[in-house]
């Protein structure tokens, strides 16, 4: 499978612990994503790296970190964990910085990983 | 501020009726919108998008810019249409890039027989 690719897919862990998600984006494609998803709530937008740079950024909190490396995954940490910080965490990729092929605005989303903390 | 608003968490319909999901925004410049689907147990996908002007599945959206809305519709909705949707904002390729996409919360479409 050459689609964006997440793991782990499910995580559970203790508040102020400190966890890393990994992201692998579809094969030849530059952007990777951040994406929270709470409890009834959309898409938050965390951030985006391009070809190891960081391109855009939302509401990320500061103890949220992220960084893309020469092979193009992507690993988001999270550290000193809240009760509120469970929730699924999306990564999406996109050829460009302009996301999307041919600038479309098309993001290829992985299935995402469900952070629990207790 | 940059906004997408889905008003419904839930619609429910029956097989064949037609189908409107809503969509508004708030964007100061000219928003590219989208919307994406999520099937059970599927990935988030592209469903459309209004620089298209095309129609998936039998889906068709129109950008109503005095309206700020972006409504996705189809006039006979089928059992497999039930899915997650969202309708998601970005600002084009003139304004940075389509760095972001703003979504909405997402509407829970439940087509019954």
């Amino acid at each position: 499978d050459s689609g964006v690719t997440q793991t782990p897919k499910h995580l559970i862990t203790a508040t102020g612990q400190r966890v890393t998600l990994r992201c692998s984006p579809r094969s030849g494609d530059l952007s990777v994503y951040w994406y929270q998803q709470s409890l009834d709530q959309g898409l938050q937008f965390l951030i985006q790296y391009y070809n190891g740079e960081e391109r855009a950024k939302g509401n990320i909190l500061e103890r949220f970190s992220a960084q893309q490396f020469p092979d193009l995954h992507s690993e988001l940490n999270l550290s000193s964990l809240e009760l509120g910080d469970s929730a699924l965490y999306f990564c999406a990729s996109s050829v460009g910085a302009t996301s999307g092929n041919t600038n479309t605005g098309e993001l290829f989303f992985g299935e995402g990983s469900r952070l629990t903390v207790l | 501020a940059q906004r997408v608003t889905q008003p419904e968490k839930l619609l429910s319909v029956f097989k064949g009726a037609p189908v409107e999901l809503k969509c508004n925004y708030s964007y100061s410049g000219s928003p590219e919108l989208f919307w994406y689907v999520q099937y059970s147990r599927q990935r988030l996908q592209l469903l459309l998008r209004h620089i298209s002007r095309e129609s998936i599945k039998g889906f068709t959206a129109d950008l109503n810019k005095g309206e700020t809305s972006f409504h996705l519709k189809k006039p006979f909705a089928q059992e497999e249409d039930s899915a997650m949707y969202y309708c998601a904002l970005s600002g084009g390729p003139f304004s940075g890039g389509y760095n972001k996409l703003i979504f909405g919360a997402g509407t829970r479409l439940a087509v019954h027989p």
